[in-house]
């Protein structure tokens, strides 16, 4: 069965600082993908970026990119120059593709200080 | 326009009574989703449906039945409410050839009294 960790609750990070997030998985299946969704407290959940399990090189969009180690199964968020507006709650999720359905991690909290 | 959008965004409903949730996409996409939020759960799958023919169930899909009315619609019901379904309620899309994401509707907030 497939198992999203993170253990992060909560996190503080001063403004234009890095912040990581980190997220563990546990799966069987050698073909999987991860995923990284932000949920602001407007409650709507926004994609933010996506590692397949195949991939050489670690998945970067904008100011998000993804710190990939297969061997220790994690998958950890990497956010550069935080902002005010990062703010929100952070999920990991994983699809194996040999069932096509999401899991997710319990999320961390996310406050920027200014 | 939103490409996934759901109905009613909230809703108070009374232990005992029926309830509808309903999710079109305009994505065209053959895949839809119902997950289940509650607060330090993270979402968890109720049903998916990977084309108007195929229904399946999720991790917690008891109390909970789904229609695939067309390859754009996915209704949820409820159909005798408990204040235990009281959650947030996400229906998604993903697309058959690019399942690297899927797209998220605005949410359903359900509180059941």
């Amino acid at each position: 069965a497939q198992k999203i960790t993170q253990t992060q609750p909560g996190m503080f990070v001063q403004e234009k600082e890095a912040v990581t997030l980190d997220c563990t998985y546990d799966t069987s299946d050698p073909s999987y993908g991860l995923f990284w969704y932000k949920q602001p407290s407007s409650g709507e959940m926004i994609f933010l970026i996506y590692q397949g399990s195949y991939d050489q090189q670690n998945a970067t969009e904008g100011r998000y990119s993804l710190n990939f180690q297969k061997a220790r199964k994690s998958a950890n968020l990497v956010i550069s120059a935080s902002q005010l507006g990062d703010s929100a709650m952070y999920f990991c999720a994983m699809r194996d593709f040999g069932n096509e359905k999401l899991t997710f991690g319990t999320g961390t909290r996310l406050t920027i200080i200014p | 326009d939103a490409d996934v959008t759901q109905t009613p965004r909230n809703r108070i409903t009374k232990t005992g009574k029926r309830i509808m949730l309903e999710c079109s996409q305009t994505k065209g996409h053959d895949r839809m989703y119902w997950y289940r939020q509650d607060p330090g759960l993270g979402l968890r799958l109720i049903y998916y449906s990977f084309d108007v023919k195929d229904i399946n169930k999720g991790e917690i899909s008891d109390g909970y039945s789904v229609s695939r009315q067309a390859q754009a619609k996915f209704s949820l019901s409820l159909e005798s409410a408990i204040p235990n379904q009281t959650a947030l309620y996400f229906c998604a899309t993903s697309d058959l050839f690019q399942t690297n994401e899927q797209f998220f509707g605005p949410g359903t907030r359900l509180t059941v009294l």
